[in-house]
């Protein structure tokens, strides 16, 4: 069965430094999504995408984050300046259309020391 | 802030009990998704319902949805050790195109 891909399965990253998570999606998935929870707290939506653009983002989605589809698999999800707070599982999702249910990949850890 | 409820956040029981999770809402959804999560890994689709009063069943796991599409239920029937986990509910409420508000999650330990 296709699944939703992420890597690294842990990144560690000082504070203050570039981070790069990947996501390969569902190849025939049009809607892509991030998710992040951090330790012991609720799943957040971060933001969705779609035809190479963001269709919507939380609060959470700050000047700091960003998100690309560099090619026709890969789906990107980058922190410019990490914080302590930036520490959480981040989970990517596909969806091949708006109103159809999400799957998730196993996640990132991500750890800011 | 439209929030999503569930509870009990955690429950153990015995091999061969029943038991129910609820998924509450003050707002409409426009769909609600279950799902169950495994320590390192991610939220894996079970169910997903659309329709108010809709009842889905997935072998001995009942899902319904209230009629106002506000509120769901999961009910396990005689469950197994193989059923503990975490269970998630996730709802798209109306008016928010693809955005899933989780809930806190329903961790049940079922003992031999």
């Amino acid at each position: 069965e296709p699944e939703v891909t992420q890597t690294p399965s842990h990144q560690v990253t000082q504070m203050g430094q570039e981070v790069i998570l990947r996501c390969v999606p569902i190849s025939n998935h049009l809607y892509f999504y991030w998710y992040r929870q951090i330790l012991g707290q609720k799943v957040e939506f971060l933001v969705s995408f779609y035809n190479n653009e963001i269709s919507e983002k939380s609060e959470i989605f700050d000047d700091q984050f960003s998100v690309e589809r560099p090619d026709g698999s890969n789906f990107t999800l980058k922190i410019r300046s990490t914080k302590l707070e930036d520490s959480a599982m981040y989970f990517c999702a596909s969806s091949p259309q708006t109103n159809q249910p999400q799957h998730f990949g196993d996640g990132t850890r991500l750890s800011i020391l | 802030t439209q929030l999503l409820e569930q509870s009990p956040q955690f429950l153990s029981i015995q091999e061969g009990e029943n038991l129910t999770v609820y998924c509450n809402s003050s707002s409409v959804f426009s769909s609600l998704q279950w799902y169950r999560q495994e320590p390192g890994e991610g939220p894996v689709l079970l169910v997903t319902v659309v329709t108010g009063g809709e009842v889905k069943k997935l072998k001995r796991l009942t899902f319904q949805f209230g009629d106002a599409r506000k509120d769901s239920s999961l009910h396990i029937t005689a469950a197994q050790t193989g059923d503990t986990g975490l269970y998630l509910c996730a709802g798209v409420f109306s008016g928010s195109a693809r955005q899933l508000t989780f809930g806190s999650g329903t961790q049940l330990t079922v003992l031999p």
